[in-house]
């Protein structure tokens, strides 16, 4: 168990829905990342928060949003659902957020499976 | 040419083999390279992290980087049914963000 906790496990929704991924960090860890995985793809850096403010955003779609509250808890949201947004969401967390270095290693959740239909 | 390539596999070995794992990368500015395994329906976790050239070994693991070919590999010695996973590759190039790269995997089935 790496202390990142995800909500909703799976989750089953039609095009165009909007459905909202809930992360908790491992304690004590400020920063938070999104990842999208799928099989085509593999696994995708959307974005990263750290202590409330966005840090670094990668291939995340413009219909997609997240944010850090101040518990530090994050939600990811996703909008005008396409059959091809159907992946796996990982969430991952770090004590720090910033440069890379062997004791900032990230710990991801076990994922929230979404199946658009 | 993406980033990174990983052959995906799948990869059968008996029990006790040697497993060669591989990734190639076209970008240079890569200087932080990790291997992640991940089981079926579980997120990735992380294996091994090396910073710039070199080896580094961690108990049946070995991780190698070649910066001048752009090629890292992980060696997993006397290869176990529990080692039956995704390995996945990943890479950074440090600063101020924390964004990490990934190979698409390459399934490992160790048979007993």
């Amino acid at each position: 168990d790496s202390g990142v906790t995800q909500t909703p496990k799976h989750l089953i929704t039609a095009t165009g829905q909007r459905v909202t991924l809930r992360c908790s960090p491992r304690s004590g860890d400020l920063s938070v990342y999104w990842y999208q995985q799928s099989l085509d793809q593999g696994l995708q850096f959307l974005i990263q928060y750290y202590n409330g403010e966005e840090r670094a955003k990668g291939n995340i779609l413009e219909r997609f949003s997240a944010q850090q509250f101040p518990d530090l808890h994050s939600e990811l949201n996703l909008s005008s659902l396409e059959l091809g947004d159907s992946a796996l969401y990982f969430c991952a967390s770090s004590v720090e957020g910033g440069q890379l270095f062997s004791g900032n290693t990230i710990y991801f959740g076990e994922g929230s499976w979404l199946t658009v239909v | 040419q993406k980033e990174v390539e990983q052959d995906p596999g799948p990869l059968s070995v008996p029990e006790g083999a040697i497993v060669s794992l591989n990734c190639t990368y076209s970008n240079s500015a890569f200087q932080y390279f990790m291997w992640y395994r991940q089981y079926s329906r579980k997120g990735p976790e992380l294996l091994m992290y090396t910073y710039s050239s070199g080896n580094k070994e961690d108990g049946r693991f070995t991780a190698q980087v070649d910066k001048s070919s752009k090629y890292i590999s992980l060696f997993i010695r006397d290869s176990q049914p529990s080692d039956s996973a995704t390995y996945l590759c990943a890479m950074g190039s440090g600063g101020s963000n924390y964004k990490l790269t990934f190979g698409k995997g390459t399934l490992l089935t160790v048979n007993p």
